[in-house]
């Protein structure tokens, strides 16, 4: 079955660079997700790509797709404390409506 | 966006009780779904929502445990049965197919965290 894989934790400095990276075994694939959760709320959209795209960005935050390797990525520059969170990759299937989430990476910024 | 509204926010149930969780979208949504996640790990699909007949359900879970209604397109239940500690988790409900959202945007509850003494 579909298999989405991300790496626990993650710890940054104020100001410096985050990057989450997320594994995917579906190459059907046709769009790919990140979600932000809070503490104490639901989780948000944050962005998306395309599965024909290998990248994009909005703002601070920059996705990375490498299809050949099943593997995506997501840059936030200048990282603040207000990004602390967990974000969430996940992967939808050919004109499927399911969601298939990874487990979470949990993001750290220290002032 | 689609604002959905999740009641309780929280509960403290006793073991062998049965708890309704309610879900409100202010939207007409297509699609509602419910996950639970379990402390500290990924979201779990439990079922599909579906308007005026029985909600499909994942691997793993059954109507009896976990009964499900969808009388229109914007309000879901969930109950959760027989409670267990087993059960202590944050269920969320979310839609998806908001008109004018990117595909696959699903948008989601603040959850209900359920503790099961």
């Amino acid at each position: 079955g579909e298999d989405v894989e991300q790496s626990l934790f993650l710890s940054v400095r104020e100001g410096d660079s985050s990057v989450i990276n997320c594994t995917y075994t579906d190459s059907s694939s046709t769009y790919l997700y990140w979600y932000k959760q809070e503490p104490g709320a639901g989780l948000q959209l944050l962005t998306y790509i395309f599965s024909n795209m290998d990248m994009k960005q909005d703002q601070r935050l920059t996705v990375l797709l490498n299809k050949k390797d099943k593997h995506l990525s997501l840059r936030i520059a200048d990282t603040q404390t207000g990004d602390s969170a967990i974000y969430f990759c996940a992967e939808i299937f050919n004109a499927g409506n399911m969601l298939t989430f990874g487990g979470g990476t949990r993001l750290m910024v220290k002032p | 966006s689609a604002v959905i509204s999740q009641k309780p926010s929280r509960d403290i149930c006793q073991r062998g009780t049965s708890l309704t969780i309610q879900c409100q979208v202010d939207s007409q949504v297509t699609m509602m779904f419910w996950y639970r996640q379990q402390p500290g790990q990924s979201l779990t699909l439990i079922a599909t929502a579906n308007q005026g007949s029985e909600a499909t359900y994942e691997s793993g879970f059954v109507i009896d445990k976990f009964p499900i209604s969808r009388p229109n397109l914007t309000f879901s239940t969930l109950t959760v049965s027989n409670m267990s500690p087993e059960d202590s988790s944050i269920y969320l409900c979310s839609a998806l197919g908001l008109a004018g959202a990117p595909p696959g945007e699903l948008f989601f509850g603040e959850g209900s965290r359920l503790t099961v003494l």
